[in-house]
């Protein structure tokens, strides 16, 4: 089985800082993907950015970037220069080949601070 | 290209009824997944469908039910409606298939289901 752990429930950041968020996770799977997702007030989950295990580059998506972390099973995400559209609940996931489904972390809610 | 799109987007149920929710994916996706969203247990998953066979089922009484269809839309049934169903039913549709994970889920924008 598949766990995802997020710590902070809730963050905050100034509009054009650096802010990162925390996730953990465990599996015993050697094929897995790690994700980010965010969810605005529209509810609609969007996609942040992918990992894909068996790379050890960190993933970039423009200002979205992950420290991937194999060997602790930490997978944390870094919004850079942050934006007020940049708000919103952001989901941690995992996927894994035997379990076709995506596991989520409880979520950080995200504030930016004009 | 269209997004996932689901609907109603809210309804309003009273317990002990049921209830259908739709789910379009994306053109060319052949996976649809259900996820049940609420504040207390968070996004869990309830069922995948792929060419119309359910491939894989989360951890749900009997009362919740799907099915897709030729096209990939899928549809979500609860019966015997209670009021710990209130939730966002989200969907998520995916392109890969077979024995192949989903790498990639583009989700809908939700069924809000209040039971009152």
């Amino acid at each position: 089985a598949q766990t995802v752990t997020q710590s902070q429930p809730e963050m905050s950041v100034q509009e054009a800082e650096t802010v990162t968020l925390s996730c953990t996770y465990d599996t015993s799977e050697s094929d897995y993907y790690l994700f980010w997702y965010k969810q605005p007030p529209s509810r609609q989950m969007i996609l942040v950015i992918r990992q894909e295990a068996y790379k050890q580059q960190n993933a970039t998506e423009n200002r979205f970037s992950v420290n991937f972390q194999k060997a602790a099973k930490s997978f944390s995400l870094k919004i850079s220069d942050s934006q007020l559209g940049d708000a919103a609940m952001y989901f941690c996931a995992s996927i894994s080949g035997s379990a076709r489904q995506l596991t989520f972390g409880s979520g950080t809610q995200l504030t930016v601070l004009p | 290209k269209a997004g996932v799109t689901q609907t109603p987007r809210y309804l309003i149920k009273t317990r002990g009824q049921q209830v259908t929710l739709s789910c379009s994916p994306i053109s060319g996706h052949r996976s649809v997944s259900w996820y049940q969203q609420t504040p207390g247990q968070g996004l869990q998953f309830l069922f995948e469908y792929f060419s119309e066979t359910q491939r894989n089922k989360g951890n749900f009484p009997g009362r919740f039910s799907g099915r897709q269809f030729s096209n990939s839309r899928s549809e979500m049934n609860v019966s015997t409606l209670e009021l710990g169903d209130s939730a966002l039913y989200l969907c998520a549709s995916s392109p890969s298939g077979g024995r192949t994970m989903n790498t990639e889920a583009f989700f809908g924008q939700g069924t809000r289901l209040t039971v009152v």
